[in-house]
């Protein structure tokens, strides 16, 4: 049960894209096409934005999009917005119920 | 609204044990998975538990496996934690969360959390 690798920071301008990346395993994000993702602010409870790897939730909007090659999964966000800044978090099923999640990446708007 | 309010989160000393529920309201509890995970101070999310909508089923990660012990009542609408042996790194804001495991897999509601501290 190791953790998904993910970078501890990435930013970008108002206006610009960014992704993250999330890299498992083929037991984890390589084997099951479970990945979601979790927006989380300073103080705050994490925030479903991307499930089943590219599935939104109702009320996300679409600047959020996710994917998955092999054993890396990816959030983009487009159009970046001030209040996009924050830590987010991937998590990738990874078998007889358990879940793993990312170590997070802060996400700094320029 | 879907509701979920964790309760039991306190100061123990390295040993000690502690008990966390879960009251759930705005959806029918007895429908669903729920889930234990915490967050250590400035750190990231760390899955702990896993309970089916019946109780029959249950997971931990490794990292708290015959120290902790899931439970639910659904009668009550709750979920609970109890805790042993706990160990400095056990100090966490513990989230009690919704999950969803039928044709998709993801944990789609959360609580505010309460924050354990292992201290002496």
């Amino acid at each position: 049960q190791s953790a998904l690798t993910q970078p501890r920071s990435v930013s970008g301008s108002p206006g610009q894209s960014v992704t993250i990346s999330c890299t498992g395993t083929s037991s984890d994000v390589g084997y099951y096409n479970y990945v979601s993702w979790y927006q989380q602010h300073p103080g705050k409870v994490p925030k479903l934005l991307i499930y089943d790897v590219s599935k939104r939730p109702s009320g996300v909007p679409d600047r959020f999009s996710g994917s998955k090659s092999g054993n890396t999964a990816s959030l983009t966000i487009s159009g970046l917005q001030a209040e996009d800044e924050a830590d987010y978090y991937c998590c990738s099923y990874a078998g007889a119920y358990s879940l793993v999640f990312g170590g997070g990446t802060k996400l700094t708007v320029l | 609204e879907v509701q979920l309010v964790e309760s039991g989160g306190g100061l123990v000393q390295p040993g000690g044990s502690l008990r966390l529920s879960c009251a759930a309201s705005g959806f029918t509890f007895s429908s669903y998975e729920m889930n234990w995970v915490r967050q250590a101070p400035g750190k990231g999310l760390e899955w702990v538990s896993y309970i089916s909508s019946d109780g029959s089923t249950i997971y931990y990660a490794d990292s708290v496996k015959g120290r902790f012990t899931v439970s639910r009542d659904n009668a009550k609408n709750s979920q609970y934690l109890q805790m042993n042996s706990l160990r400095a790194e056990d100090t966490a804001v513990y989230y009690c969360a919704r999950g969803y495991y039928r044709d998709s897999v993801r944990v789609d509601y959360w609580g505010q959390g309460t924050l354990v501290t292992v201290s002496s």
